[in-house]
């Protein structure tokens, strides 16, 4: 069935250092993927997306990349702060009518002051 | 523009009971979706509407879960009879209809089946 992998399940890094969340996904026909970010006890949030006919985009200090061949794609946050721990869950959906998300297992990222 | 409303925001019940939570989405947003998410787990898609009409629920427990969506605005989700490993926080989300339009989700239900 549809499935997304998500790796690391945990990340620590020091202030101003990077940050990268991988995805992988089995459904070649999902088409839009967006990452949302979950604070503590709140609601996810859409923080960037990006769509099959697009390979990379970017969002001042967040990025993600998609290689549709090998079927995954990327987070990427430069210069990370104290507030940009979270959860981060990637998902995958396709242009077939439900539009559907299938969500990754999240990954909780630690920015150490 | 309003959020996603949910209610309630914790509830906690005996296994065999039964509980229905409640969601009011963002105005005009056609689609509405209820996801189980699980402690230390991704969201899981439970049930999918489309105005009041089920677009997919095939991963919903139907033999004890139930959602509605009567006049295509608001929904309750319930579940009757209640297990333990029903334990989770229920978010219900919204979007406009259409590939690619942004989920905008509630605050979920966090619900504690002991």
């Amino acid at each position: 069935g549809e499935n997304v992998e998500q790796h690391p399940s945990t990340l620590s890094v020091q202030e101003g250092d990077s940050a990268v969340i991988k995805c992988t996904y089995s459904d070649s026909a999902s088409n839009y993927f967006p990452w949302y970010k979950q604070e503590l006890g709140k609601r996810p949030q859409l923080i960037i997306d990006i769509r099959s006919n697009v390979g990379e985009k970017k969002d001042q200090r967040i990025a993600v990349t998609l290689n549709k061949t090998a079927k995954h794609f990327s987070l990427h946050i430069t210069e990370t702060q104290p507030e940009d721990s979270a959860v981060y869950f990637c998902a995958a959906s396709r242009n077939s009518g439900t539009y559907k998300y299938i969500f990754g297992t999240g990954t909780r990222l630690k920015v150490l002051a | 523009e309003a959020g996603v409303a949910q209610s309630p925001r914790y509830k906690i019940i005996e296994k065999r009971q039964s509980v229905a939570f409640w969601c009011n989405p963002i105005s005009g947003h056609a689609t509405l979706y209820w996801y189980q998410q699980i402690l230390g787990q991704g969201p899981k898609l439970l049930i999918q509407f489309q105005n009041n009409g089920v677009v997919d629920d095939s991963q919903l427990p139907k033999d004890r879960f139930s959602a509605e969506r009567l006049k295509g605005v608001d929904s309750t989700l319930k579940i009757q009879p209640a297990k333990l490993e029903d334990s989770a926080v229920y978010l219900c989300a919204s979007s406009q209809f259409g590939q690619g339009y942004e989920q905008y989700f509630g605050p979920g239900t966090r619900l504690t089946v002991t």
